[in-house]
């Protein structure tokens, strides 16, 4: 299987900072790529997908970059509401496999 | 609105068997590749099944093949998640999540998806 390694496993930082998390493939991906916002007992929610297209309704603050083994998200201002754990995911082969997360803390 | 319910978890011993259940909504569910993820307690995500939309095509993670078998029935918009010889690792809250069908691509072999929306998931607990 591909391993999905994102980095730093915990963020702390303030409301209008921009923040970065970087996710590692073990072998190229292309683009096949998404990320995911999950909150505290709730599901997962998709934000990004083919390593840089936006999910409709996801403001703009949340972009993503990056192709073959080397991904980032970021977040150009921070908002309350984004405290949360990110996942990156590959879907360029089954199984698909995701990231340990990152979970982003306020300072 | 497209939605997923997810049902059937609870509490196993070890060895037993638990079939789960998603039931959608809000989409042309034959149209759409289904997936299970599950997520252990304090645990990050973990994917364990897929299958196609018309159910043709079915994929697991190393994990559970050969404990779990996938299946969907299209005429009541369902998709199922059958688990025998349970451990207790499979431990977890388990996610059905739709395909997104703009977001991935086709191999020549195999359609390959991220995942646009999840059920608020089902409980399973395997323990004596």
């Amino acid at each position: 299987d591909i391993q999905m390694t994102q980095s730093p496993s915990t963020l702390s930082a303030s409301v209008g900072d921009r923040v970065t998390i970087t996710c590692r493939a073990s072998q190229s991906i292309s683009s096949w790529l998404a990320w995911y916002q999950q909150k505290p007992g709730k599901a997962p929610k998709l934000l990004i997908y083919k390593a840089s297209s936006l999910e409709s309704g996801v403001p703009s603050r949340f972009s993503g970059s990056g192709s073959g083994t080397e991904f980032s998200l970021t977040i150009s201002s921070l908002q309350p509401d984004d405290f949360a754990t990110y996942y990156c995911q590959q879907y360029y082969a089954y199984g698909y496999t995701f990231g340990q997360g990152t979970k982003l803390v306020i300072k | 609105e497209v939605q997923m319910l997810e049902s059937g978890g609870g509490l196993v011993q070890p060895g037993g068997s638990l079939r789960l259940s998603c039931a959608a909504s809000g989409f042309t569910f034959s149209s759409y590749a289904m997936n299970w993820v599950r997520q252990a307690p304090g645990k990050g995500l973990e994917w364990v099944s897929a299958i196609s939309g018309s159910g043709g095509n079915t994929y697991f993670a190393d994990s559970v093949k050969g404990r779990f078998t996938i299946s969907r029935d299209n005429s009541k918009n369902t998709v199922f998640l059958q688990m025998n010889s349970l451990r207790a690792e499979d431990t977890a809250v388990y996610y059905c999540a739709k395909a997104y069908d703009s977001s991935g691509y086709y191999d020549g072999r195999n359609y390959y998806y991220g995942l646009d929306v999840w059920g608020q998931g089902t409980t399973v607990t395997v323990s004596s």
